[in-house]
């Protein structure tokens, strides 16, 4: 069965600073991925998504994602962190068959002013 | 902007007691689903309904749960009797049909706590 996994629970960063989420996740195929944003009482917003094609995806918020086969990672990227990127993280995994979604843990990201 | 809709938005019930959670979906989106998360933890989907049909629920307590999509339109989660161990986050998510491609938009959440 698919996973997804999300090493770092907590992350702390300065603003302006740069970030990198990771996800790996554990397919025998290529996957769909996904990354999903929580801020407190919202519910998920998706911030990208990578199906196939360019493995560098763009994604809302100044967020980017590059899909590495070699590494099973999907990791998420945002050059210049603002205060409002406080939240939690989430990627999930779809592997194809339906549209059911697995998700990681989460990282919960903390900026600093 | 269309927005998901659940009620209540907390909830905090004695064990053995019965709760109902509420959601109404993005007017015309036909998949609607039921996700569970448990703090510390990433969503965990119990039910999908495409319509008013059941699509997927394997992963749904059946002994205790039970949700319904009458009309196929809002969909209301039950949970009798409340276990300690229900306490969570439960989202109610839709999206235009149940194929991945399409984004599943999420509501705000019902945040339960069994006592």
């Amino acid at each position: 069965a698919q996973s997804v996994t999300q090493p770092d629970i907590h992350i702390t960063v300065s603003e302006g600073a740069s970030l990198e989420l990771r996800c790996n996740y554990s397919y025998g195929a290529t996957p769909y991925l996904f990354w999903y944003v929580q801020s407190p009482g919202q519910g998920l917003q998706l911030l990208l998504k990578y199906f196939s094609g360019d493995t560098l995806v763009q994604g809302i918020k100044g967020f980017e994602a590059e899909f590495k086969r070699s590494q099973s990672s999907f990791n998420l990227r945002k050059p210049s962190v603002h205060w409002s990127d406080a939240a939690e993280y989430f990627c999930a995994v779809n592997t194809g068959t339906a549209s059911k979604l697995t998700f990681g843990t989460g990282t919960r990201l903390q900026v600093t002013l | 902007e269309a927005e998901v809709a659940q009620s209540p938005r907390y909830k905090i019930t004695e064990k053995s007691q019965a709760v109902a959670f509420w959601c109404d979906p993005i007017s015309g989106h036909a998949t609607l689903y039921w996700y569970r998360q448990i703090l510390g933890q990433g969503p965990e989907l119990l039910v999908q309904f495409q319509d008013e049909s059941v699509v997927d629920d394997s992963q749904l307590p059946k002994d205790r749960f039970s949700a319904e999509r009458l009309k196929g339109v809002d969909s209301t989660l039950k949970i009798q009797p409340a276990e300690l161990g229900d306490s969570a986050m439960y989202l109610c998510a839709s999206s235009s049909s149940g194929s991945l491609y399409n984004e599943q938009f999420f509501g705000p959440g019902t945040r339960l706590t069994v006592l």
